[in-house]
């Protein structure tokens, strides 16, 4: 069984466009993450939640918006994407706020032309 | 604000150990270990906290000192399959979750 999934996996689209990435847990954790990951391999972490509640948000666009529907799941909207964009979104989970393992799903690796 | 890793990148024939460096400027309450092979997630290895508990994988160890803001993650009698991108994610704060991750240490075990 899958612990982490996210899709879609790739994801291709034009300049301007909006899109989502969706991320659901089946570990019963409280914690979800998200992080892009550039070209040059840097994982920097953009959003977390706990139970739905947004803890983390980082200097990022506002043009990204995270949506936690229920404790299991945390979508990624971004709205008129930009070149910059490109890069592999990952989404993560821990089983709480304290200093626990992170659980990564297999990414979704976000092109825009 | 970001931990600085060193090396960049080691080449290690299988067999060989190596270590990897991870320091940070801010005071630290844990350091964790991610690896990352190629097209793939981060793959959690080790979390090492304030005080000296670890947490993690069995056949790599770690250390953490906390007075010099460092830690070091020793791969010993590496193997293949050792190959693949180090992150060490160092924590401030201990209620957070927040990672910061350094920019990574590539290894490749060549047989």
């Amino acid at each position: 069984d899958t612990a982490v999934s996210q899709t879609p996996k790739y994801l291709v689209t034009q300049m301007g466009n909006d899109k989502s990435i969706k991320c659901e847990q089946n570990l019963g954790h409280d914690t979800m993450y998200w992080y892009k990951q550039d070209s040059k391999k840097f994982l920097k972490i953009m959003f977390s939640y706990n139970n739905k509640e947004l803890i983390i948000n980082e200097t990022v666009p506002n043009r990204f918006s995270p949506k936690s529907p229920d404790k299991a799941h945390l979508n990624l909207h971004i709205n008129s994407l930009e070149l910059g964009d490109s890069a592999v979104y990952f989404c993560a989970s821990s089983q709480d706020l304290t200093v626990r393992e992170q659980f990564f799903g297999p990414g979704t690796r976000l092109t825009v032309l | 604000q970001q931990p600085v890793q060193s090396p960049q990148a080691v080449i290690l024939r299988e067999g060989e150990d190596a270590v990897i460096n991870c320091s940070s400027s801010k005071a630290l309450y844990s350091v964790h270990w991610y690896r990352q092979k190629h097209g793939e997630a981060p793959v959690f290895l080790m979390i090492l906290l304030k005080g000296g508990e670890q947490k993690g994988h069995e056949k790599i160890s770690a250390s953490f000192n906390e007075k010099k803001q460092q830690s070091s993650l020793y791969l010993t009698a590496s193997q293949l399959s050792y190959s693949g991108t180090y992150f060490c994610g160092p924590t401030p704060l201990s209620n957070t979750g927040k990672l910061i991750f350094g920019q990574g240490t590539t290894l490749q075990v060549k047989p």
